[in-house]
């Protein structure tokens, strides 16, 4: 099974809003990731999580705030954001970062529209 | 510095046609990863692929397959006897060892016209 799953598919929110976004795998998967798309582009990648750690953070604005409760579970916590955030967000899951391009598997993603 | 490129934006094709999106990558390194996904409309990225560079054995699978040329630095993915199931963005991605960070290329967009 190489199911990620995320909640919600659409979210629409104003600018003064506090959201979350949610990701969760059964993989046994240990690293975790949040991307950003943007139409007609590829992926940018936004946090990692890896055993549950923060490894990477691609200098992403404190608006979006990244939360990992355990494993299984990524969450992505949206507080003020703005209009040019609005984009897919997608998550993602591999097996083991520290042993480095493990294949990454990823969820449907959240289609965002901040108003 | 890594880098894919997809110089392909679009290609348009009608059903049963064969057709071949193309990669090339740079990477100063001897050890990586290269990997194809594929996104319909409905958005998820769907692994397709993940080959290592000391792997340059060709790979079929079904109507799909993958060209992995190390001298021209590319690995070419050919989809035989397309269907309108495959109209997709495509995307060719390169990962290292130790690196945490998937590089994507700018992706090929597939129409494929019953």
């Amino acid at each position: 099974d190489t199911e990620v799953t995320q909640t919600p598919k659409h979210l629409v929110m104003g600018m003064t809003n506090k959201k979350s976004l949610k990701c969760e795998q059964h993989m046994g998967h240990r690293a975790m990731y949040w991307y950003k798309q943007k139409a007609k582009k590829p992926p940018e990648l936004m946090f990692v999580y890896s055993y549950e750690k923060l490894s990477i953070n691609e200098s992403v604005p404190s608006r979006f705030s990244p939360e990992c409760p355990n494993s299984s579970l990524l969450n992505l916590h949206l507080h003020a954001l703005q209009p040019e955030d609005s984009a897919l967000y997608l998550c993602a899951s591999s097996q083991d970062i520290q042993r480095g391009a493990d294949t990454q598997y990823f969820g449907p993603g959240t289609r965002l529209t901040v108003l | 510095a890594q880098k894919v490129t997809q110089a392909q934006t679009e290609i348009s094709v009608v059903e049963k046609e064969d057709v071949t999106l193309d990669c090339v990558y740079e990477t100063r390194d001897t050890t990586y990863y290269l990997f194809w996904y594929k996104q319909p409309p409905s958005g998820e990225l769907v692994f397709l692929i993940r080959r290592n560079s000391f792997d340059e054995q060709n790979e079929i699978s079904g109507r799909y397959s993958w060209n992995f040329q190390k001298s021209t630095s590319s690995f070419n993915f050919t989809i035989t006897a397309s269907q309108v199931v495959d109209s997709a963005v495509y995307f060719c991605a390169l990962s290292e060892p130790g690196g945490f960070k998937t590089i994507f290329g700018a992706g090929t967009r597939l129409f494929v016209k019953a």
